[in-house]
């Protein structure tokens, strides 16, 4: 099976408000983790990643949280907005002695209510 | 920079027919990487390259075949098409070794096999 999932397939969320999608991964060697937003038609886009080493990365309107114990990854959107709007892809792979490839979960659809 | 470019963007072949999708990036990155993505589903890793005349499958590898003679450019072939390779193609590329950066992706391909 897959190493990387999310917990929720779509999330409506009203405009205006915080999004939070979730992120279950299973190899605890993984050292490098992104998340990748995908508008319909279009390739996946970086949005913001974060190493092992790390807990909390933050970004323009977005977060990443890192819970290593419990091997969960999230990512949250402040104020989210229509152009938010997407399919979410959370990936992980090892950096450290070698690039492996990216894993994707299955991605989670947030869908902004105006 | 035009980054990672795939062509065709659309394409239709018969059952049994050959064709090779072009994958091509500008960054000089060694490591390619072919995925597909049906509905509902993430990227699934069909093979990939860490650098020019090396190559290794992926999760899904049969019925495709790579080569990558130039660091540049990363084709994959079809063999003899088959309905079930109906889907959208993304190539990926990005820096090697140990450095922490993103994969990059093409606008995709999307594949239909009838």
């Amino acid at each position: 099976g897959e190493s990387v999932g999310l917990h929720l397939p779509t999330l409506s969320v009203q405009e205006g408000d915080n999004s939070i999608i979730n992120c279950a991964y299973s190899n605890s060697a993984s050292d490098y983790f992104i998340w990748y937003k995908q508008e319909s038609g279009k390739g996946p886009q970086f949005i913001i990643d974060i190493r092992s080493n790390m807990d909390k990365r933050q970004g323009q309107r977005v977060t990443v949280l890192l819970n290593k114990t419990v091997k969960h990854l999230s990512l949250q959107i402040a104020a989210t907005q229509p152009g938010d709007s997407a399919v979410y892809f959370c990936a992980e792979n090892i950096r450290s002695g070698g690039n492996t490839p990216l894993v994707f979960g299955k991605g989670t659809r947030l869908s902004v209510i105006a | 920079n035009a980054g990672v470019t795939q062509t065709p963007k659309f394409q239709v072949l018969k059952t049994g027919q050959s064709m090779t999708l072009q994958c091509a990036q500008d960054m000089n990155h060694e490591y390619m990487s072919w995925y597909r993505q049906d509905p509902g589903m993430g990227l699934r890793l069909i093979h990939y390259s860490v650098g020019a005349g090396i190559t290794d499958q992926g999760e899904v590898p049969n019925g495709y075949n790579v080569s990558r003679s130039t660091t540049e450019d990363f084709p994959l072939r079809l063999l003899s098409a088959a309905p079930s390779q109906t889907s959208v193609y993304f190539c990926a590329s990005s820096p090697s070794g140990i450095l922490y950066t993103e994969a990059f992706f093409g606008q995709g391909t999307r594949l239909t096999v009838v």
